[in-house]
């Protein structure tokens, strides 16, 4: 069956300190991932797609950026956090595009202070 | 305006009442999820549909292509369904979902 992992659960970092944050699936091949963050009081959006190895699609502009170095890992980053970068960030898979199920991770609270 | 839009925002009810919650969307799609987000932040999916109606035990979603309309109803409900409900459309001008904010349900004892 198939896994969605995401580390870490919880984390608190200084404002321009950097960020990553990993995700990784198992039990399937070359899936669609998905970044999303959910902000306090907002709803999620979706920062990062992927449809491949090195295929990253933006969706909103800002100081993050994600890489999938390999097949099944997506790795979101930041040199240097913002207040406005904390939030609930959410890894989801599908197998193909919108018009299948995603399936989400268990997520990472960040905050920033 | 947001391209997807939720009714209620906060939802109580008790136990055992019908409960409807209701996702509008203003472009057009191909496909609409219905997610549930548990209180700690944990996300699942309980069903993509582009038309008609389907059902999984309690739950029900429908909808209406025409009207650009769709519902999620929960028979029987219990507080174990106390959760945040967020309807997403696919098929947007970004070309992936588009997130409605969600309703957030109580359901008392």
């Amino acid at each position: 069956s198939q896994t969605i992992h995401q580390w870490p659960a919880t984390l608190v970092q200084p404002v321009g300190s950097p960020l990553s944050l990993e995700c990784t699936v198992e039990g399937t091949s070359n899936p669609n991932l998905y970044w999303y963050r959910q902000a306090a009081g907002r709803g999620l959006q979706l920062l990062f797609y992927s449809v491949g190895i090195g295929q990253i699609s933006s969706e909103v502009p800002q100081n993050l950026s994600a890489s999938r170095p390999q097949d099944r890992q997506f790795i979101l980053s930041s040199k240097k956090l913002l207040l406005s970068d904390s939030g609930f960030y959410l890894c989801a898979w599908s197998v193909g595009a919108g018009t299948d199920t995603q399936y989400f991770g268990p997520g990472t609270r960040l905050t920033v202070l | 305006k947001n391209e997807v839009e939720q009714s209620p925002q906060n939802l109580t009810a008790q136990e055992g009442e019908f409960i409807t919650i209701n996702c509008s969307y203003s472009v057009g799609i191909s496909a609409l999820h219905w997610l549930q987000q548990h209180p700690g932040g944990g996300i699942v999916s309980l069903f993509m549909l582009s038309s008609g109606k389907k059902k999984h035990g309690r739950l029900i979603a429908t909808i209406n292509i025409q009207e650009k309309h769709s519902s999620l109803h929960i028979t029987a409900s219990h507080p174990r369904d106390s959760a945040v409900y967020i309807c997403a459309a696919y098929g947007g001008s970004q070309g992936n979902l588009i997130f409605g904010k969600g309703t957030k349900l109580s359901v008392k004892p």
